[in-house]
């Protein structure tokens, strides 16, 4: 098992460009989300999906987009990138039947927007 | 504000030292886990608590959540320099929800 990937590890971007962010997980976990990290502040929920064709909004949700076509995959895009949406985004999954989520997290991504 | 508040922020020790990192809140939470981050990886799951008075032990650590489920701790006995790294608390409002709040973390360096 990989467990979950993210691609790429690296961007840097210009404001006003726009990218997605890719994250799989080949453990068949229904539940999968994307945080970002930035110093100081831990994890913060953007967007989420308790299973294929369901998303919602967490605490951070402005400038992203989610779609969860696949049990999968589970794409982040930045429609017009910002300064502010510079940080480290991690793409995590959870077993849907667990009474307690243990959240498995990829290697992350780290964004730099110009 | 964070629903989650981590103290301290920042700790350095020398090896052998003990230590506890505190996670507080004035909310109730359905469960807690306690995760360790090593710098350019993701967090890492250390255990997780349900019960409110529960204490669970993984070796040097020691995890309690408190009676009212609205905070928990973490000690460290005679720490290592192994023991180097972030470690985030994040609770779950309700149970079954999948969504985790995070504390803001307590970064860890313990010095040979």
């Amino acid at each position: 098992n990989a467990g979950v990937t993210q691609t790429p590890k690296f961007q840097v971007l210009k404001t006003g460009q726009s990218m997605t962010l890719q994250c799989a997980q080949d453990m068949n976990h229904e539940y999968m989300s994307w945080y970002r990290q930035d110093p100081g502040m831990g994890l913060r929920l953007i967007h989420y999906s308790v299973g294929a064709g369901i998303t919602d909004q967490g605490e951070v949700p402005n400038g992203y987009n989610v779609s969860r076509s696949t049990t999968e995959d589970f794409p982040l895009r930045l429609l017009s990138a910002a300064p502010s949406q510079t940080s480290v985004y991690f793409c995590a999954s959870s077993y849907s039947m667990a009474v307690v989520h243990e959240q498995f997290f990829g290697p992350g991504t780290r964004l730099t927007v110009l | 504000t964070q629903l989650l508040e981590q103290s301290p922020q920042f700790l350095s020790i020398q090896e052998g030292e003990n230590l506890t990192v505190y996670c507080n809140s004035s909310s109730v939470f359905s469960s807690l886990q306690w995760y360790r981050q090593e710098p350019g990886e993701g967090p890492v799951l250390l255990v997780t608590v349900v019960t409110g008075g529960e204490v669970k032990k993984l070796k040097r650590l020691t995890f309690q959540f408190g009676d009212a489920r609205k905070d928990s701790s973490l000690h460290i006995t005679a720490a290592q320099p192994g023991d180097t790294g972030l470690y985030l608390c994040a609770g779950e409002r309700s149970s079954n929800t999948g969504k985790l709040i995070f504390g803001q973390g307590t970064t860890l360096q313990v010095k040979p």
